[in-house]
């Protein structure tokens, strides 16, 4: 089946500064990747979609500018959390379409920790 | 994308039968019923998907009302592994363009 990896699968980074989670997929292409935020105890929210040669779409909320979206490639995408305050603190997922169009296969997660 | 409505938790025998109801009563047409679950700490996993017609893979078997206001994910042998949140959502199919939204999904515990 479809493999989606994260990288890196956890990070600890202090209140201010940046970090990167790369999530790629690594049999298949996807010009449409998703990111998601999960806080403890809560389901899954979709924060934007990243496409391939275009801008990152978000859903109502989510900062574009504190959270870049950088689809680079056909298997990769990035979000970078700029200025990350503890707020930020949460596990990020991001998934690709399988190639039916029907399911979507997710990233293992990246669980950061903004200290 | 309909609304679903699932009990927020269920316990099964491990090794037993496991039955996931989901309620998706202004499901329109065209849409899909689809499952997915989550291991704690990680990302979803896909399960199966549906219109009208019961479907079965290797995982689960996934039962729709005729009316299609109602569908039921059944784990045939339930294992320890199986412990996981349960999402049912329903949504048009080709959806490579569109994120899922997730409910709060129910949360299967198998116990031993």
């Amino acid at each position: 089946g479809a493999v989606v990896s994260q990288h890196p699968s956890w990070v600890i980074c202090k209140s201010g500064t940046s970090v990167k989670i790369e999530c790629r997929s690594l049999d298949f292409q996807a010009t449409t990747m998703f990111w998601y935020r999960q806080f403890p105890k809560q389901s899954l929210m979709l924060m934007a979609t990243s496409n391939e040669g275009s801008k990152a779409t978000y859903e109502q909320g989510v900062e574009k500018d504190k959270f870049l979206i950088n689809h680079a490639s056909l298997t990769l995408s990035t979000l970078t959390v700029t200025s990350a305050h503890p707020e930020d603190s949460s596990f990020y997922i991001c998934s690709a379409p399988g190639t039916g169009g029907y399911e979507q296969y997710f990233g293992p997660g990246t669980r950061l920790t903004v200290t | 994308d309909a609304k679903t409505t699932q009990p927020p938790s269920m316990d099964c025998a491990e090794g037993r039968a496991a039955n996931l109801p989901c309620n998706h009563s202004t499901i329109s047409g065209n849409e899909y019923v689809y499952w997915y679950r989550q291991i704690h700490s990680q990302g979803p996993q896909y399960i199966i998907h549906g219109l009208k017609n019961n479907e079965t893979n290797e995982m689960a078997s996934l039962i729709i009302t005729e009316d299609r206001k109602s569908s039921t994910l059944i784990l045939p042998h339930a294992t320890l592994r199986d412990t996981a949140v349960y999402y049912c959502i329903v949504r048009f199919p080709g959806g490579g363009a569109d994120g899922l939204t997730f409910g709060k999904g129910t949360h299967l515990i198998i116990q031993p």
